[in-house]
């Protein structure tokens, strides 16, 4: 079991926008602004989206965005697209571990 | 092209040993903190093992501390992960990561796809 709690799966249509939830304690999400989030498509390499809860690495769209309210971080995809139908991950710093991650979550895009 | 290859992965049985290797290319892997990182059949990821640019810090989760080995050879471009007393338990995608230069935190910002390790008798 991962210590972050992510929804298996969540579904939405093209132009819409979806919420992923990823829910911790106080000695990781809810303590740290230090939360990042991760894509990966089927059999490819993850990819880096979102670091420190909200910030947005070079290159990826500006329709991902990160937010946090106490032991729950978010990452909310606006304007949904085919082309991101894939898992996403969500990770934080945690005081008995470098980094924890997340269970993931099954995005379907209908 | 900047990219993480994995290789080594197999099918080993329990009590066994592999070594994964991740061939770096498209950037200067001496400068980079490296990470292992796994993945077991239908669950989340789980963070393995760190070693500093020049190989002088290492560090492991608890699972797997005593069994597995961290290295690198900068002059090769190259990281390795030694793993002995496998256990069914061990069984995972292993990826190997690099992590995002001047932050204090594990953020992952280049990512292999990620080498099978099957531990099965």
């Amino acid at each position: 079991q991962s210590a972050l709690t992510q929804p298996a799966s969540v579904s939405g249509s093209p132009g819409q926008s979806i919420t992923i939830s990823c829910t911790g304690t106080s000695s990781d999400v809810g303590g740290y602004n230090y939360v990042s989030w991760y894509q990966q498509h089927p059999g490819k390499a993850p990819k880096f989206m979102i670091y420190d809860v909200s910030y947005r690495p070079s290159g990826v769209s500006n329709r991902f965005s990160g937010s946090k309210s106490g032991n729950t971080a978010s990452l909310t995809i606006s304007g949904l697209q085919a082309e991101d139908e894939a898992d996403y991950y969500c990770s934080s710093y945690t005081t008995s571990s470098p980094v924890v991650f997340g269970g993931g979550t099954k995005l379907t895009v209908l | 092209e900047v990219q993480l290859v994995e290789s080594g992965g197999d099918l080993v049985q329990p009590g066994g040993s592999l070594r994964l290797s991740c061939a770096a290319s498209g950037f200067t892997f001496s400068n980079y903190w490296m990470s292992w990182v796994r993945q077991a059949p239908g669950k989340g990821l789980e963070w393995v093992a760190n070693i500093k640019q020049d190989g002088s810090e290492k560090y492991y989760v608890d699972s797997v501390k005593g069994r597995f080995t961290i290295s690198r050879d900068n002059a090769k471009n190259s990281l390795y992960l030694q793993m002995s007393s496998l256990r069914p338990e061990d069984t995972a995608v292993y990826y190997c990561a690099r992590r995002l230069p001047a932050s204090r935190q594990w953020y992952f910002d280049l990512w292999g796809r990620g080498t099978l390790v099957t531990v099965s008798s």
